[in-house]
């Protein structure tokens, strides 16, 4: 079955970085769009970034463009977010979420704390 | 970007309810419209997508309409498990956006 699991969350001091990381199994990964979402505590749901299946269109949402970044490895099935210069109100869980219109299937999601 | 408006933002209703759930967008996204359930602690769970279609395994007590900027999610008999928070979605353009979400709980 498909399976979307996230890792590298954790807690980082404001201005640091994180990569987060999306293990995906169960389906041909190579073919299908890929995304990021996330969900700050209490609060909805925001769309971060998406990136074709090869790679090749990529976009952000405004919140975070310039700094992460969005990319995929499809001989090693993941999907990665490289995140910089993060701020506290970064702080959520990030979901890895596998669809191009809307978001089919979702990882259980990793929490990343920006915080002093 | 394309706003969306959920009303109302809270429901309290009953098991057998009828029930139903407003999304407004801010300008015409045709029916490029998903909804999507949330239960607390777990991932969102996409229920309907191009308005009014239903995903594949989601029962057909959960029903979609609209177009343009007016949609609407409805469940016709409410069980317990559909107590939850719901978000619309649109898929018009980039970015992509949500509202709000409406938390649907027992009365």
């Amino acid at each position: 079955q498909v399976q979307l699991v996230e890792s590298g969350g954790g807690l980082v001091k404001p201005g640091g970085s994180l990569r987060l990381s999306c293990a995906a199994s169960g389906f041909t990964f190579s073919d299908y769009y890929m995304n990021w979402l996330r969900q700050a505590p209490g609060k909805g749901l925001e769309w971060v970034s998406y990136i074709n299946p090869r790679g090749s269109t990529i976009y952000y949402a405004d919140s975070v463009k310039g700094r992460f970044t969005i990319s995929r490895d499809n001989a090693k099935n993941s999907l990665y977010l490289q995140m910089n210069s993060l701020r506290v109100e970064d702080t959520a869980v990030y979901y890895c979420v596998r669809g191009d219109w809307v978001f089919q299937r979702w990882g259980q999601g990793t929490l990343v704390t920006v915080s002093s | 970007a394309i706003q969306l408006t959920q009303s109302p933002s809270s429901l309290s209703a009953s098991v057998g309810d009828r029930v139903t759930i407003s999304c407004r967008a801010s300008q015409g996204i045709s029916r490029a419209l998903a909804w999507y359930q949330q239960s607390p602690g777990k991932p969102p769970k996409l229920l309907i997508l191009d308005a009014s279609t239903l995903e594949s395994g989601v029962p057909s007590r959960f029903s979609g309409s609209g177009s343009g900027t007016d949609f609407t999610l409805t469940i016709s008999s409410l069980q317990p498990e559909d107590f939850a928070t719901y978000y619309c979605q649109q898929f018009n353009s980039f970015p992509r956006t949500f509202g709000q979400g409406t938390k649907l709980d027992i009365k």
